[in-house]
């Protein structure tokens, strides 16, 4: 069972705006900034958003991640077929002292 | 550019230690902030973090794991090694590298496959 919560599945049409929520207590999403990740079955997870709303370098403006107490989303609009992927949301937890993740979130693109 | 890749046995036997080694380059382990950590996946499973080691040599270790974790570094060789004691069944997953920056997994090896099997 994951520390933080995340809903096993998603799904939207090409165009929609679809958004993935990652729920957490104060010891980690409440005191911690939160990262979500992009695994394309098959492939190593790959850094999508960082500091809750930070985009690396060559991530398609579409995606947008939001915090706001203890939880946090990813939000994708536009939504492409490339978009089909596993996706995780991280973050610090400091009653732990080291990083935990959610249990993944399914995007399935209809 | 920075690159990760992991090595190590692909077949453990059960209450075997398993060793895998990282290594990387585009980085340094001395370098303020930098770390490297592991993390696994079993098969059809969720991301499930092990360790960090960062460039003052400061270590966290998966609570449930502790025990059976450590965690070095070999700046010389620029390489992280992980090694796991007593392995089990359940342990069989995928075992990845990852560079370490502002507590964000910013690049991540390709993984190892490791199944623990008798």
């Amino acid at each position: 069972q994951s520390v933080l919560t995340q809903p096993p599945s998603a799904s939207g049409t090409p165009g929609q705006r679809v958004t993935i929520s990652c729920s957490g207590s104060r010891s980690n999403i409440g005191f911690n900034s939160v990262n979500w990740y992009q695994q394309v079955p098959g492939t190593a997870p790959k850094l999508l958003i960082y500091a809750n709303n930070q985009r690396p370098s060559g991530v398609p403006d579409r995606f947008s991640g939001s915090k706001s107490g203890t939880s946090a989303s990813l939000a994708i609009s536009g939504l492409q077929s490339e978009d089909e992927a596993e996706y995780y949301c991280a973050t610090w937890d400091d009653s732990l002292s080291g990083p935990v993740f959610g249990g993944g979130t399914k995007l399935t693109v209809l | 550019q920075i690159t990760l890749k992991e090595s190590g046995p692909t077949v453990v036997k059960p209450t075997q230690t398993l060793t895998l080694t990282c290594s990387f380059s585009g980085f340094s382990l001395t370098s303020s902030g930098v770390g490297v950590g592991w993390i696994r996946q079993p098969p059809g499973k969720a991301l499930d973090w092990l360790a960090l080691v960062y460039w003052d040599d400061d270590k966290h270790y998966s609570p449930s794991l502790k025990s059976r974790l450590t965690i070095t570094k070999d700046t010389s060789k620029n390489q992280v090694v992980l090694t796991m004691t007593n392995v089990d069944p359940v342990d069989t997953a995928t075992y990845y590298c990852v560079h370490v920056d502002i507590r964000a997994f910013d690049m991540w090896g390709q993984g190892t496959m490791v199944t623990v099997s008798s």
